[in-house]
């Protein structure tokens, strides 16, 4: 099936740095959506993308849909405790008619 | 809150033993998913209905068994069960086919 090749894997940061994380597939996608998973519980949407270009924030996140659509990233600024968690991204390729696919997620640790 | 809600959220059973987990999707959403996420894997696709009909199949094993009742909730049996089948199951919902996905709270099953 389709592979996302999320990275990294885990991260490690001080409160108040910024953190970067990406997704990329070797199809084209026409869908990119971000997520976080906080424990026990299931994977809440932060930002969808829907054009090639596409750059969305939802308040200190920002995601950019790769202009290659083969790729997205996210940013979060100034980040805080509440901020750990599993990010994940998930997208769709171009056919529409595909269930979402997943990337393994990476998992963030804020040290306050 | 999502909308969507999974029930039970913890289930415990031993191994060979039948269980069904529950969703009922987020109002007016006609599509649902069924994905499970073992220790430290990401979030593997099983099923999609969609208004009542299997739409997509992932890599469901054919111990388990999904349908999606005319008012539009989901049951996902497991059968068989084996102590890898140990996971949290997560039901999401989507207005129509491959749109944003909303995801429950998950059931965490565990077989002893």
């Amino acid at each position: 099936g389709q592979q996302l090749n999320q990275s990294p894997q885990s991260m490690f940061i001080q409160e108040g740095e910024d953190v970067s994380m990406n997704c990329t597939s070797s199809s084209i996608f026409n869908t990119w959506l971000w997520y976080k998973q906080d424990p026990g519980e299931g994977p809440v949407l932060l930002i969808a993308l829907y054009k090639a270009g596409e750059l969305t924030s939802n308040g200190r996140l920002t995601a950019q849909f790769g202009i290659t659509r083969k790729d997205s990233f996210l940013n979060i600024s100034a980040s805080i405790p509440s901020d750990v968690g599993i990010y994940f991204c998930a997208g769709q390729i171009e056919s529409g008619n595909t269930p979402l696919v997943f990337g393994k997620g990476t998992r963030l640790s804020v040290i306050a | 809150d999502s909308g969507v809600t999974q029930t039970p959220k913890h289930l415990i059973t031993a191994t060979g033993q039948r269980v069904t987990l529950r969703c009922s999707p987020r109002s007016g959403d006609l599509s649902v998913y069924w994905y499970q996420q073992s220790l430290d894997q990401g979030l593997q696709f099983l099923i999609q209905y969609y208004n009542g009909e299997e739409r997509a199949k992932g890599n469901i094993l054919e111990r388990f068994s999904a349908q999606q009742f005319p008012d539009l909730h989901s049951e996902l049996n497991l059968s068989s069960l084996e102590l890898g089948d140990s996971a949290l199951y997560f039901c999401a919902s989507s207005a129509h086919v491959n749109e944003k996905l909303f995801f429950g709270s998950g059931t965490q099953l565990s077989v002893l």
